[in-house]
């Protein structure tokens, strides 16, 4: 079975600082990885996704994850945090099994951008 | 192209009444997950479904709930017997394929169960 654990329920950076949510992944098989971002009151967008292309991957509103095998790990970041990013953002692992893509969620890293 | 349609967007149910919330997927999509988010947590795996079958309900209470997608109409979570322990989130998802298609969310239902 997959999991997912996200480093860090709570991550405060100031505006113009790097963005850096830790997520690492456990799967028996090479999985898809996503990143999403709920903001209050409203559904998950989807930011970006890894589908075993390129190890480095870009998204939406500057964001980018890099796949690292031998780390498990997805790493989302973003060179320059906006007031706009304030919002929760989740890891999720999908295996693709026969059963359909369901999704195996981390438990959520609330970003808060300080002025 | 509409995107997901949940409905209704809030509800409040005292205990022991029914629940039911509504999912229309994307157009041209045939595939429909439903996630629950209990509070400070994150989205928990709930069913998959297809039109007319449900694929995989792994994630669903073996009690007090169930789902269906007809042929025709939107897809239905049933909550029977409502408790407290419901009050939650719930998210549809639809996708037109399995596998590595990206699956987008609705905005959600929020029970509320006084």
């Amino acid at each position: 079975a997959q999991s997912v654990t996200q480093l860090g329920s709570h991550v405060s950076v100031s505006e113009g600082a790097l963005v850096l949510l830790r997520c690492n992944y456990s799967s028996s098989v090479p999985p898809y990885l996503f990143w999403y971002v709920q903001y209050p009151n409203q559904g998950l967008q989807l930011l970006l996704k890894y589908t075993s292309a390129a190890t480095l991957v870009k998204g939406i509103n500057g964001f980018e994850a890099e796949f690292k095998k031998s780390e498990t790990s997805f790493h989302l970041t973003k060179p320059s945090a906006h007031m706009r990013d304030a919002a929760e953002y989740f890891c999720a692992v999908s295996v693709g099994e026969t059963s359909g893509s369901r999704l195996t969620f981390g438990e959520g890293t609330q970003l808060t951008v300080n002025p | 192209n509409a995107g997901v349609m949940q409905n209704p967007r809030h509800l409040v149910r005292r205990r022991g009444q029914e629940a039911r919330l509504r999912c229309s997927p994307m157009k041209g999509h045939s595939h429909v997950y439903w996630y629950r988010q209990l509070p400070e947590e994150g989205l928990k795996f709930m069913v998959y479904l297809q039109k007319e079958n449900i694929i995989d309900e792994s994630g669903m209470p073996k009690e007090r709930f169930s789902a269906e997608f007809p042929k025709e109409g939107p897809s239905i979570l049933r909550i029977q017997q409502v408790v407290r322990g419901d009050s939650a989130a719930y998210f549809c998802a639809s996708s037109p394929a399995v596998f590595t298609d990206t699956q987008y969310f609705g905005p959600g239902t929020r029970l509320t169960v006084l």
